[in-house]
């Protein structure tokens, strides 16, 4: 079975200052696709950035970027330059190529202090 | 324009009623889905419909019943509800059932089972 662990259940980070969240997953699959997505406090669950496991070349979306190691099966979520509006839930999800749903990890919390 | 709307937003009842949640999504996609956040955040996949066919069937209980009159919509059913189904409920819509098709969320349905 696929499991997605974050090892980090709450993170901070100074307003400006950069902040990596952890992710790691396990799978037989070569092929699959990695999700970050984001929970405000208004419950809604946004897209953040994702990642083809094909794909050699990091992600970035604006200030958000991936460090996805195939091999070591870690996906990092690196915020740059933070801001109060970034504090929310975020959750990495995995989804293989054989299938539609979404695998969830346990998420982390971020707080951004001013 | 709501792309992923559900209703309610908030539900309160007791244990033993019967309870429906309704989604709609309309952004024309095919594939619609059923997560259930639980207490501890934890998000995990209920059911998914392609086309108005049950895809996924998680291990649900069956007191619950998904029902999908068209592709726009698809709505939760639950019996007998009990404590343990106090959680928020997300429905989610992809355009297919491709693992690259980004699935949008609608903005969770809060219940509490007293």
């Amino acid at each position: 079975a696929q499991t997605v662990t974050q090892s980090q259940p709450e993170m901070s980070v100074q307003e400006a200052e950069t902040v990596t969240l952890s992710c790691t997953y396990d799978t037989s699959e070569s092929d699959y696709y990695l999700f970050w997505y984001k929970q405000p406090p208004s419950r809604q669950m946004i897209l953040v950035i994702r990642q083809e496991a094909y794909k050699q070349q990091n992600a970035t979306e604006n200030r958000f970027s991936v460090n996805f190691q195939k091999a070591a099966k870690s996906f990092s979520l690196k915020i740059s330059d933070s801001q109060l509006g970034d504090a929310a839930m975020y959750f990495c999800a995995y989804k293989v190529t054989s299938g539609s749903r979404l695998t969830f990890g346990e998420g982390t919390q971020l707080t951004v202090n001013p | 324009d709501t792309a992923v709307s559900q209703t309610p937003k908030y539900l309160v009842t007791q244990m033993g009623n019967d309870k429906s949640i309704k989604c709609e999504q309309n952004l024309g996609h095919d594939t619609m889905y059923w997560y259930k956040q639980d207490s501890k955040k934890f998000l995990k996949i209920m059911f998914s419909y392609n086309n108005k066919e049950l895809i996924i069937n998680e291990t649900v209980p069956n007191r619950f019943s998904p029902k999908s009159p068209d592709k726009a919509h698809l709505n939760l059913h639950i019996n007998s509800l009990e404590l343990g189904d106090s959680a928020v409920y997300f429905c989610a819509s992809s355009l297919r059932m491709a693992p690259a098709d980004t699935q949008y969320f609608g903005p969770g349905t809060r219940l509490t089972v007293l």
